[in-house]
């Protein structure tokens, strides 16, 4: 498999439980990224991972904790999420500044 | 501060060409990128300047001028799968930090 993965493609999910959201890399890039993509809105940066580093937080509230094990794999742990936090995660990796390669996405839904 | 400005739609025909510009303030600017969005899809990368200039890969060109704080993708001999949205987010510091503006949304019709 080549290329970025991300799962599960699409959640449902009660503002009571945790869910986590999985993606994978095989492309040998050494970052790692978590986006937001909501409806109407611009893409936002969630987090960074630099050689399994966070290097980057961008005020992201607690309810979404991530986790980089290695350099191919990144999760984002979610518990008590709001309604509006259904969105559309995306999951991107790159060797440097130059260029990201996005994974489908997760379609979240919170209900 | 940071900001982004690009038109939100664009309509050309097939087979035309069609220039979307992009302004930007960025703290700590490193490089302009392009990416395609299609409905319901991941951005692609489609090009990246850091330096002043035009970079051309097949129908797509990017252009940047530092100085000025301006960009512009050029896509040339349209088709109908050129219909999708584009963003141009800059590259702010060296840890890969992109920031993305609303995006334009190109439409190519027959």
């Amino acid at each position: 498999e080549t290329g970025v993965t991300q799962t599960p493609r699409h959640l449902v999910m009660g503002m009571t439980n945790k869910k986590s959201l999985k993606c994978e890399q095989h492309l040998g890039h050494n970052a790692m990224y978590w986006y937001k993509q909501s409806a109407k809105k611009p893409l936002e940066l969630m987090f960074v991972y630099s050689l399994e580093e966070r290097v980057e937080n961008n005020s992201v509230p607690s309810r979404f904790s991530p986790e980089c094990p290695n350099s191919s794999h990144l999760f984002l742990h979610l518990h008590t999420l709001q309604p509006e936090d259904s969105a559309l995660y995306l999951c991107a990796s790159s060797l440097g500044p130059r260029a990201q390669y996005f994974g489908p996405g997760t379609r979240l839904l919170v209900l | 501060g940071q900001s982004l400005e690009q038109p939100s739609e664009v309509t050309a025909v097939e087979g035309a060409i069609v220039q979307i510009n992009c302004t930007y303030q960025t703290s700590g600017f490193y490089g302009l990128s392009w990416y395609q969005q299609h409905d319901g899809g991941a951005p692609t990368f489609l090009s990246y300047n850091a330096l002043d200039g035009l970079e051309e890969t097949g129908r797509f060109s990017s252009f940047l001028s530092r100085s000025d704080s301006y960009g512009y993708l050029l896509l040339q001999e349209l088709q109908m799968k050129d219909s999708a949205s584009y963003f141009c987010p800059t590259c702010s510091g060296n840890t890969g930090k992109l920031i993305f503006g609303q995006g334009t949304t190109l439409q190519v019709k027959p």
